[in-house]
């Protein structure tokens, strides 16, 4: 059974504070991995796929990195606002489907 | 621009009576279709695919069942709720199913099942 863990499960954090999280998953046959944010009342949003061994990707102050060797990655959020409040689902694909992970919930506290 | 629907937002349903969701996809063709679950505590979960008319791939066993009679439509059914099937059920599309393609949801339904 293939699992994808996210850690930790919920982070409250202070207005400008930077912040991480983890997302673990197998690290054979490797394909793809996908950051997604889901905001309260609202669809998950595309944050980023990733597909390369030691990639990173940024989108304004969120970035992320990619290990696949070791079956990690990492999600970053430099000077966190309240805006960012979400849960953050990472998803190992695998024969064309998503497996997620239960998420990251963030609350940015102004 | 593409859009993705799904209704109702929120359905309250007692146990035993029949269901069905409905999601349509606007402005692309032949998508690959998705319908997730996401039960209390518990990860988003795939529960069926399509990737065209007529074509459905369960991915876990349940009493729910799927069905797509038009290109963009795609729709969740049970003939008899359970209260294990309260959760929120979203709905998905993608171009082609590739590993590093984006999948695109919809608005999602709140069922809750008494």
């Amino acid at each position: 059974i293939l699992n994808v863990e996210q850690s930790p499960q919920s982070l409250h954090v202070q207005e400008g504070d930077s912040t991480n999280f983890t997302c673990s998953f197998p690290s054979s046959n490797f394909y793809a991995l996908h950051w997604y944010r889901w905001e309260t009342a609202k669809s998950p949003e595309a944050l980023f796929v990733m597909t390369l061994n030691g990639d990173e990707k940024k989108k304004g102050r969120i970035s992320a990195t990619l290990n696949t060797k070791e079956g990690y990655s990492y999600l970053y959020i430099k000077g966190s606002q309240p805006e960012d409040s979400a849960t953050y689902l990472c998803a190992f694909m695998v024969g064309g489907k998503l497996i997620f992970g239960q998420g990251t919930e963030l609350s940015v506290k102004p | 621009s593409q859009t993705i629907h799904q209704w109702p937002a929120t359905l309250v349903q007692p146990v035993g009576s029949p269901l069905s969701l409905e999601c349509t996809v606007e402005g692309t063709s032949n998508p690959n279709l998705y319908w997730y679950r996401q039960a209390a505590g518990r990860g988003l979960q795939l529960l069926f695919y399509s990737v065209g008319i007529g074509q459905i791939s369960s991915e876990v066993p349940q009493n729910l069942s799927a069905s797509r009679p038009q290109d963009r439509q795609f729709i969740l059914s049970s003939k008899k709720l359970l209260l294990s099937d309260s959760g929120f059920y979203l709905c998905a599309w993608s171009v082609t199913g590739l590993a590093e393609e984006t999948q695109y949801f919809g608005p999602g339904t709140r069922l809750l099942v008494l």
